[in-house]
């Protein structure tokens, strides 16, 4: 069945840098790739996403790029901040229409 | 309006209690989803309805019942709960089935004594 690996499971920067999290899914025909933040109490909300005929996507600090054939995609978040600190997943929309989610990535931006 | 309201954030309940989550939503969404997700770990789904209609159970035990009265509303009927059951309840929409756009609720955080 279809399954999506995510790394790290954790990570912490330094307020300023860079963090990328990194996803691999499985099934080719997955063609729908979104990312999603929980804060803590809260629900996950959707950052920003990508479809499969796209290498990029940029929204102001965020990004998200595809690599079809190695069936991996990434969330690149720049000029980190506090308030960027939660749990990030990746998700892949497979042929059932349905989204299997990444494990999980705990991001902490020490100030 | 682009939330999803569930309703209540808390609930403890025993074992042999009776008791029901509730989410609604005002975005015109046609689907709506009862996820289910455990400390540190991804939301699983559960249910899928499509038109008001149920379209997907992933093999839920039957203590757990949903039910969808209107396009706005999706409640999830509990009983006789285990302890193992104790999780984050998350309600979510989309515009239809399979949509891009999941938006999720706050959730409902369950305990089972």
């Amino acid at each position: 069945g279809e399954n999506v690996e995510q790394h790290p499971s954790t990570l912490s920067v330094q307020e300023g840098d860079s963090a990328v999290i990194k996803c691999t899914y499985s099934d080719s025909a997955s063609n729908y790739f979104p990312w999603y933040k929980q804060e803590l109490g809260k629900g996950p909300q959707l950052i920003i996403d990508i479809r499969s005929n796209v290498g990029e996507k940029k929204d102001q600090r965020i990004a998200v790029t595809l690599n079809k054939t190695a069936k991996h995609f990434s969330l690149h978040i720049t000029e980190t901040q506090p308030e960027d600190s939660a749990v990030y997943f990746c998700a892949a929309r497979y042929t059932g229409n349905q989204f299997y989610f990444g494990t999980g990535t705990s991001l902490t931006v020490i100030p | 309006d682009t939330e999803v309201t569930q309703t209540p954030k808390h609930l403890v309940m025993g074992m042999t209690n009776k008791k029901s989550l509730k989410c609604e939503q005002h975005m015109g969404h046609r689907a709506m989803y009862w996820y289910k997700q455990k400390a540190k770990k991804p939301p699983e789904l559960m249910f899928v309805y499509s038109y008001e209609k149920l379209s997907i159970n992933e093999s839920v035990p039957s203590r757990f019942s949903p039910e969808c009265p209107n396009s706005s509303l999706l409640n999830l009927h509990l009983h006789a709960l285990q302890p193992e059951d104790s999780a984050l309840y998350l309600c979510a929409s989309s515009p239809q089935e399979g949509g891009e756009k999941l938006f999720f609720g706050s959730g409902t955080q369950l305990s089972v004594l």
